[in-house]
This record gives C-alpha cells, structure tokens and sequence, in this order.
C-alpha cells in the first residue's frame, strides 16, 4: 500500500527566504506526483503536477522535482511571501487510482 | 477549463438524518469521480472511486451502505450519508477525473463541503 511523507510538518521562516519542502514515497510506481496547497478551511489548489516521466515542473516562484526511483519530490519555494502561508500537501497517483496524499507541511511565513 | 463544483458547501443535519452532496464538472465530462474526506488537521482519505454507469468502488473501511455514491451522469456524483451520526462530521471533497490529450488522469477537485451532525 503506498505510503506518502512530508517533512516537515510545520515550517515557520521569515518573509524572502527560499524554502525547500520534502514529500517521499514507499512505492515507486506512480503515474504522477502533485502538490497542492490548502488554505484554513478551504479545498485544494492546484500548483504543480509532474508526469512520472518528467523530472521537474517550474510556475512562477515554485518549482517541484521528482526523483521516482528513490521515491522523493520536493517543492521549491523561492522568495516566500505571507500569501504563501496555507497547508501544502504532495500526492501521488497510480494509473486509474485515486491519489494517496501525505500529512501536509503547515507553512508560516512571517512578515 | 476543468472546473469542479459542489453542492452545497456547509450542511448542518441531525443524527440520523440523510444528506446528499453533489459533485458537478462544469466544463468537461468525466469519466471518474473520486470522493475524499478530511478530518480536522488530517490529510484526505480516499472514500471511494465511481465511474459513471458502474458501481462505486469502496476504500477498505468504508461503509458503502453509509455513504452511498450515484454516479449517473459523466458531469455528476452525488454522495449520500445514511442515517449521519456525529463522527460523520467532517470535510468532503469530490475530484474529477478526464482523459484527453496530456490531461490524462490528471484529478480536478471541487471545494469541498463542510458537513456537521449534532
């Protein structure tokens, strides 16, 4: 059964800083990996969706790599803004499935 | 393009009562619908996977005969919570799934309802 993790689970920086978040995952047979984030109370955004074939997706300030054999992504986020604070969550996908999300990452960027 | 909306997005019912929770594609037709739930500072839970035409298929745990899913049309599910009790309290959220092209299995979600029993 696919298992997905996040580290860390909670993130507080000041505003500017580049930050990395970690997402693994235990089976390798995946069709694509996403992340999203989630602000209180709200549903899923949408940032980055990479194809197992691809290695990495760039929008704006974000870019997300993934390396499917050891089983890790990791979201880039370059020049953290407050609007970036929310809850950001990596899930993977396995042909027809629904997707496995991990935990979350809870991101605090302070003005 | 592929936008998911649900209906309705806060619903407040008493035990023991039924609520039913659409999930509609507003501009494409999918093929699948997904349905998930999140407890308070949890992460999502696939509840079930339905295709249109075909009976939904069930996450291990999950009551199908609680959470009935009805997925009769390639633009809408809906979600059923049988008899709902309090620990059925939660946030549901549907995704949508189409192929075509490069969008392959890539899911839609909607914005998710907010269901409380008391």
């Amino acid at each position: 059964k696919q298992e997905v993790t996040q580290i860390p689970a909670a993130l507080s920086v000041p505003e500017g800083e580049n930050l990395v978040l970690n997402c693994s995952f235990t089976d390798s047979a995946i069709y694509n990996l996403q992340w999203f984030r989630q602000d209180p109370g709200k549903g899923l955004t949408s940032l980055l969706l990479i194809q197992s074939s691809q290695r990495e997706q760039t929008s704006g300030r974000l870019n997300a790599s993934l390396d499917k054999s050891s089983g890790r992504s990791t979201l880039y986020i370059a020049a953290s803004q407050p609007g970036d604070s929310a809850t950001y969550l990596c899930a993977v996908k396995g042909g027809a499935d629904g997707l496995t999300f991990g935990k979350g990452t809870h991101l605090i960027i302070q003005p | 393009g592929a936008v998911v909306s649900q209906h309705p997005s806060r619903v407040i019912c008493k035990s023991g009562t039924s609520v039913k929770i659409e999930c509609r594609s507003l501009d494409f037709q999918a093929t699948t619908m997904f349905w998930y739930r999140q407890f308070p500072k949890q992460s999502l839970m696939l509840m079930a996977t339905s295709n249109e035409g075909s009976k939904a298929t069930y996450e291990q745990g999950v009551e199908k005969d609680k959470f009935l899913i009805n997925h009769a049309s390639l633009t809408l599910s809906t979600l059923t919570v049988t008899s709902a009790h309090p620990e059925d309290s939660s946030f549901y959220i549907c995704s949508a799934s189409r192929t075509s092209g490069t969008f392959i299995y890539e899911q839609y979600f909607g914005p998710g309802t907010r269901l409380t029993v008391t």
